[in-house]
């Protein structure tokens, strides 16, 4: 059964960092690419970012918003993926899902697997 | 980017009816990749096709997807209880992958 497990979100102030962690099980990770997604109730289900495996290069593609303040990477030997997101703005407050990402022809994906949700509030 | 638009934003349907959701994007979506997601309050969003019209592991057959270019459809074609969520869809023909923003299947 593939599982995908969130964790590290919680309260940060604006300017501040956090990092959340994703890890995977019941399917071949290194294999993978992983996507991060978030949900706010104003802007619904926004693309963050994904990350290639590292057969397949283990770049890296990040929404514009997000793009130069987050960092996406994976420890295949822990069978994790990570974002780190730093500059946080109250914009960035939203739930961050990780899902496994499925690749079309031209690069970009689509999520087979999504996990829990962590809750990233940023806030004075 | 390519902005996905859906309709209608609510529908109001009975077990048993079918629902029509549509999907418009901004431009062609060549290759008819477009993918749809159920999502229940307070769950992650579930896959429920991808490729347009191909269902992902699990799904019932009373749930189908079709379109071409730039107008994509999800029927169910007779509603049951546990399908009553919102409904996205999204585009992956190029980045930024981009999502519609949500149909609403309520209970009449």
């Amino acid at each position: 059964e593939v599982q995908l497990v969130e964790s590290g979100g919680g309260l940060v102030k604006p300017g501040g960092s956090l990092r959340l962690s994703c890890v995977a099980s019941g399917f071949t990770f290194t294999n993978a690419w992983m996507s991060w997604v978030r949900q706010t109730p104003g802007k619904g289900l926004e693309w963050v970012g994904r990350i290639k495996s590292k057969i397949d290069g283990g770049t890296t593609d990040y929404a514009a918003p997000v793009k130069g303040r987050f960092t996406i990477s994976r420890d295949d030997s822990k069978n994790t993926l990570y974002l780190q997101m730093n500059s946080l703005t109250t914009e960035d407050t939203a739930v961050y899902y990780c899902g496994r990402a499925r690749s079309g022809f031209y690069g970009a994906a689509w999520l087979d697997y999504w996990g829990q949700g962590s809750l990233v509030t940023v806030s004075s | 980017e390519i902005v996905l638009t859906q309709s209608p934003g609510t529908l109001s349907l009975s077990p048993g009816e079918r629902a029509t959701l549509s999907c418009r994007a901004s431009q062609d979506v060549s290759s008819g990749y477009l993918a749809w997601y159920q999502q229940k309050p307070g769950q992650a969003p579930r896959l429920l096709i991808y490729d347009t019209s191909r269902r992902a592991t699990g799904i019932p057959d009373r749930i189908s997807g079709s379109g071409s270019g730039t107008d994509f459809t999800l029927t169910i074609s007779r509603l049951e209880p546990e399908d009553f969520a919102v409904y996205y869809c999204q585009q992956y023909r190029s980045s930024p992958e981009t999502f519609g923003q949500g149909t609403k299947v309520e209970i009449k």
